[in-house]
C-alpha cells in the first residue's frame, strides 16, 4: 500500500523558470515531510524538510508548501537551473524521522 | 568526515549464496538507517538503529535479513540464501538526533544482483 505517492513520472521544465513538484499522502498520522534530490549512480540527498505546524518553508530557490487538509505537499524550485535535473522524492513519517515512506520519485529535466 | 560510505558498490551472487554489506556512517551521527530500493520506487524501510540497539524493524526484513551495529558504529547487512526478489539497491543512511528535520546523510548505495 503506497502511502505517499508523487503521480508525475517526470516534469520538463525550461531553465529559469518555475518547476512544481507535487506529493499526496494518505496517512493523516503523518507529521514529518523531507524532499531529496538523487542523482544516477547516488544516494539520495536531503533538500528541505518540513512539519506539519507549518503550512511553508523555505530554503534558497527551494520551498516546500504543506496543505494538511489535502494531505498534499509540493516543492517549488525558482528559479530552475540545469544542474537541478534529478529524480526528486518526497517521503513522510508519523514521528520523530525513525522511518520515512517514500514516494516513486518524479524525474525533472531542466531544459538550458 | 567523508560521508556516509558503502561497501561493496556492487556485488553479484548467485541464488542460495549469502552476502553481507557494511556501512561505515558519519562518525557523529549516533542512528542508522537501512532502506532498500527497487526499480521504478521510492526507497523502502528496513531497519532502524540508535547506537548499537535495532529499535525498528519492517516486516520487510524477513527472517533471512539479519542487522548489527556492533559499538554503536559501521553496520552490516547480511542476507541469507539469496532470491532473486532480492536484488535491489540497499542504501544505508545516518542522521543526529534530529534526522526528521536535518535530513538523513544517505551513502551510495549497495546494487546486489541474484542470478
Amino acid at each position: 500500500d503506497q502511502q505517499v505517492k508523487q503521480n508525475s513520472p517526470s516534469l520538463s521544465v525550461q531553465e529559469g523558470r518555475i518547476s512544481i513538484l507535487n506529493c499526496d499522502y494518505t496517512n493523516s498520522m503523518f507529521d514529518y515531510f523531507l524532499w531529496y534530490k538523487k542523482y544516477p549512480a547516488e544516494g539520495p540527498t536531503f533538500l528541505i524538510s518540513i512539519s506539519s505546524i507549518k503550512d511553508k518553508n523555505e530554503d534558497g530557490r527551494f520551498t516546500v508548501f504543506l496543505n494538511k487538509s489535502a494531505k498534499h505537499l509540493s516543492l517549488h524550485i525558482v528559479p530552475s537551473q540545469p544542474g537541478d535535473s534529478a529524480v526528486y522524492f518526497c517521503a513522510a513519517s508519523p514521528n520523530t524521522g525513525n522511518q520515512f515512506y517514500f514516494g516513486t520519485g518524479t524525474s525533472l529535466t531542466v531544459i538550458p | 568526515d567523508t560521508g556516509v560510505s558503502q561497501n561493496p558498490r556492487h556485488k553479484i551472487t548467485k541464488r542460495g549464496q549469502n552476502v553481507t554489506f557494511r556501512c561505515d556512517p558519519i562518525s557523529e551521527h549516533n542512528r542508522l538507517y537501512w532502506y532498500r530500493q527497487t526499480l521504478g520506487q521510492g526507497p523502502e524501510f528496513l531497519t532502524y538503529f540508535q547506537n548499537e540497539a535495532q529499535l525498528e524493524k519492517s516486516r520487510l526484513l524477513s527472517d533471512r535479513f539479519s542487522a548489527e551495529r556492533p559499538k554503536g558504529s559501521f553496520s552490516t547487512l547480511e542476507i541469507q540464501r539469496t532470491e532473486q526478489g532480492d536484488s535491489a539497491m540497499y542504501l544505508c543512511a545516518s542522521s543526529g538526533p534530529t534526522g526528521w528535520k536535518d535530513g538523513y546523510t544517505f551513502g551510495s548505495g549497495t546494487r546486489l544482483t541474484v542470478v
